[in-house]
């Protein structure tokens, strides 16, 4: 079973178009992120829910918006994607104790 | 704000030597700390943490790490690596009495030598 999972693994999509990245956890867990890991492999933290809500939205562009439906799922939709948007996009979920569990990513190309 | 260098972008070292990462924190009150690995196309896992007491602490895989607070440091050691050690490695701080997020260093890549 696993504990974090993310759909797709793999999107190629052109400059202009909507995508969307699903992420589910089966750890029962209240809080799940969205993180950001550039070519450099350098890890941003872009949002956070705790519970269905929103506690952290680090100055990323209103293109980006995430959606939790219920506190084991949290999605991410982006609009209008640019060059600049590819990377890969990770969910995680966090333990009380504060460690967090990664799902294996989403790897999104912007041509 | 909190903040995390790890000074080596890249280090080599020959199967069977011992290993040591470096990680420095910045963080006003008592971190949380971590290490993360992160083999070629997968996500991150979890090598130990460092909430309180003991400063080594022991994880996954053969690793250990050790805090030093006169330092602000939590570098991670193994007295022996194998060629599946070789991956990316990540330390981070968490600030969980404010926003409630890790922020993670710039990482080190490990390659080793046959």
């Amino acid at each position: 079973d696993t504990a974090v999972s993310q759909t797709p693994k793999y999107l190629v999509t052109q400059m202009g178009n909507d995508k969307s990245i699903k992420c589910e956890q089966n750890l029962g867990h209240d809080t799940m992120y969205w993180y950001k890991q550039d070519s450099k492999k350098f890890l941003k933290i872009m949002f956070s829910y705790n519970n269905k809500e929103l506690i952290i939205n680090e100055t990323v562009p209103n293109r980006f918006s995430p959606k939790s439906p219920d506190k084991a799922h949290l999605n991410l939709h982006i609009n209008s994607l640019e060059l600049g948007d590819s990377a890969v996009y990770f969910c995680a979920s966090r333990l009380s104790t504060g460690e967090l569990f990664f799902g294996e990513g989403s790897r999104l190309t912007v041509l | 704000a909190q903040s995390v260098t790890q000074p080596d972008i890249h280090i080599t070292v020959s199967e069977g030597a011992s290993l040591e990462l470096r990680c420095n924190y910045s963080y006003g009150a008592t971190p949380y700390l971590f290490w993360y690995v992160q083999s070629p196309g997968q996500g991150l896992q979890l090598l130990l943490k460092y909430f309180s007491g003991d400063t080594l602490v022991q994880g996954i895989k053969g690793f250990e790490a050790e805090f030093k607070r006169s330092q602000s440091s939590f570098n991670l050691r193994k007295p022996s690596v194998h060629w599946s050690d070789a991956a990316e490695y990540f330390c981070a701080v968490g600030d969980f009495q404010g926003a409630q997020k890790l922020v993670f260093g710039q990482g080190t890549r490990l390659t080793i030598n046959p």
